[in-house]
C-alpha cells in the first residue's frame, strides 16, 4: 500500500488567495482527520471523518477552513481566503475501525506558507 | 473529555544516556496507547502502541513504552539513546472512538 497520500507537498501562496489541499486515505480505512502542525500551537485536530461524514469539526479555526470527503478515497481542506496566520504543516491521517486499536497513519504532509 | 499531558517540552541529551519520557493521560475507561515520532522535516510515524496484554511494549529502533494502570501513564523509554533519536515525539490516547487525543510533543535533542 502506498500509505496516506497528500497534494502538494509545498505550497506557496500569497494572502487572501484560495488554498486547496488533498488527501487519500489508505485503501480501507473509514476513518480520515486533518491536523495542523505550528511551532507555537504544536499539532492540532481540525476535523475528523467517518464513512465521508464529518464526525467533528470543532477544531476548524473559524468559517474561512472547509473540508469535504466526497468519497471514501478522497478528501480535500480549503482555506478561502487564506492569511499569513494559516501557514503551518497539515497533516491527514487515516485509520480502520477494523483494527482494535485504531491506528492512526500520517500523510507526509503539506507545508503551506502564505505570504 | 480525554486528555494526554507530555511532561517534558524539550529534552536534550548526550549520545548513551537514557531516555525516559512522561505521559499522563485522563479517561477513566479502556484506551489504547501510542507514541508517534516526528524526524526532522518529516511526518509523524508510528513508534509503539498498547492495546491490552503485556504492560511493557517494544516498539522500534529499541524504544520500549510501560503501561501503568493505576498511575494512568504511559511513559516512553530507551537504554542508549543516539544522535538518530533527535526528534519530536508525541504521545497519544485512543478511546475507540475513532478520534486519538495528542500530546503537546516532547522534543527530544541527542548531542553527540
Amino acid at each position: 500500500d502506498a500509505g496516506v497520500i497528500q497534494s502538494p507537498r509545498h505550497e506557496v501562496t500569497e494572502m487572501g488567495q484560495e488554498v486547496t489541499l488533498r488527501c487519500k486515505p489508505i485503501s480501507g480505512h473509514d476513518y480520515l482527520f486533518w491536523y495542523r502542525q505550528t511551532m507555537m500551537r504544536g499539532l492540532e485536530l481540525l476535523i475528523y471523518f467517518n464513512n465521508n461524514v464529518p464526525i467533528d469539526d470543532s477544531g476548524m479555526p473559524e468559517d474561512r477552513f472547509s473540508a469535504k470527503m466526497p468519497n471514501a478515497s478522497f478528501s480535500t481542506l480549503k482555506i478561502q481566503p487564506s492569511e499569513p496566520r494559516d501557514s503551518a504543516v497539515y497533516f491527514c491521517a487515516s485509520s480502520s475501525n477494523r483494527d482494535p486499536q485504531e491506528t492512526q497513519y500520517f500523510g507526509p504532509g503539506t507545508r503551506l506558507l502564505v505570504l | 473529555a480525554q486528555s494526554v499531558s507530555q511532561h517534558n517540552h524539550h529534552v536534550i541529551l548526550s549520545e548513551a544516556a537514557s531516555l525516559e519520557l512522561g505521559c499522563n493521560y485522563s479517561y477513566g475507561g479502556t484506551v489504547n496507547l501510542f507514541w508517534y515520532v516526528q524526524y526532522p522535516g518529516q511526518h509523524l510515524q508510528l513508534l509503539l502502541k498498547y492495546f491490552s496484554g503485556d504492560p511493557l511494549v517494544k516498539g522500534i529502533k529499541g524504544f520500549e513504552a510501560e503501561f501503568i494502570k493505576s498511575k494512568f501513564s504511559f511513559n516512553l523509554r530507551k537504554p542508549s539513546v543516539q544522535w538518530s533519536d533527535t526528534a519530536e515525539y508525541f504521545c497519544a490516547v485512543n478511546t475507540n472512538a475513532g478520534k486519538s487525543t495528542f500530546g503537546d510533543g516532547t522534543t527530544l535533542t541527542v548531542k553527540p
